[in-house]
């Protein structure tokens, strides 16, 4: 069983819609969540950063983790075409010392059609 | 804004070539890393160093090797490259723990 579990997708979603993107994990040990978006063609860039349980929102962006039930969300509200991309989660413990030991999720691609 | 050039963004090699991906960032970052990325399987880190000539293995090391000889500078080096290699290469750097600034990655096929 993988450290984090993240559904490959592919996700369609029309343009405006509510998006729930979402990862499981394992290691009860993680406390920094992350959600990283990348591209076509390019590399990961860092998107909503959490610590340990609750929310944070950030304009269209909500990031939710659940650790009682290790289970992380990225919600984004009203998708705009603009929002396609894959979507990774990356998660690490609070003893690690350096991010070597950020573990990510396989990725989900979005399509926000127009 | 940060900047991490990864000097090719597709590379075709034979097996058994001795295969070099450069990167260089411009932010004077203490850490950088070299990622692998393949369908379903995510990132996995290969090799990262904290400092000048410091490397550390990553969680798939067999088959690479690095090295940081200048501290913008990290270099990733495939001794003798297999068909298993062919992959997407990403190179990051970071001052802080969690925010990874990537290349826009090497497509690397080995034939």
């Amino acid at each position: 069983q993988k450290e984090v579990e993240q559904d490959p997708g592919p996700l369609s979603v029309p343009e405006g819609a509510i998006v729930s993107l979402n990862c499981t994990y394992s290691n009860s040990a993680f406390q920094y969540f992350m959600w990283y978006r990348q591209y076509s063609r390019k590399g990961p860039e860092l998107l909503m950063y959490t610590y340990s349980s609750g929310n944070k929102e950030d304009g269209r962006f909500t990031a939710q983790v659940d650790k009682s039930s290790k289970y992380i969300s990225l919600f984004i509200r009203d998708s705009q075409p603009s929002d396609s991309a894959t979507y990774l989660c990356a998660m690490r413990g609070i003893s690690s010392g350096s991010a070597r030991q950020l573990t990510f999720g396989s990725g989900t691609q979005l399509t926000v059609l127009p | 804004d940060v900047k991490v050039t990864q000097s090719s963004r597709y590379l075709v090699k034979r097996t058994g070539e001795k295969v070099f991906l450069e990167c260089v960032q411009d932010m004077d970052h203490e850490n950088m890393f070299w990622y692998r990325q393949d369908p379903g399987l995510g990132l996995r880190l290969i090799y990262f160093s904290y400092d000048v000539k410091m490397k550390e293995k990553g969680d798939i090391p067999e088959g690479y090797s690095v090295s940081r000889e200048k501290k913008e500078r990290f270099s990733l080096i495939l001794e003798s490259a297999s068909t298993n290699q062919t992959s997407m290469y990403l190179c990051a750097s970071t001052k802080v723990q969690e925010k990874l600034f990537f290349g826009s990655g090497t497509q690397l096929s080995v034939l």
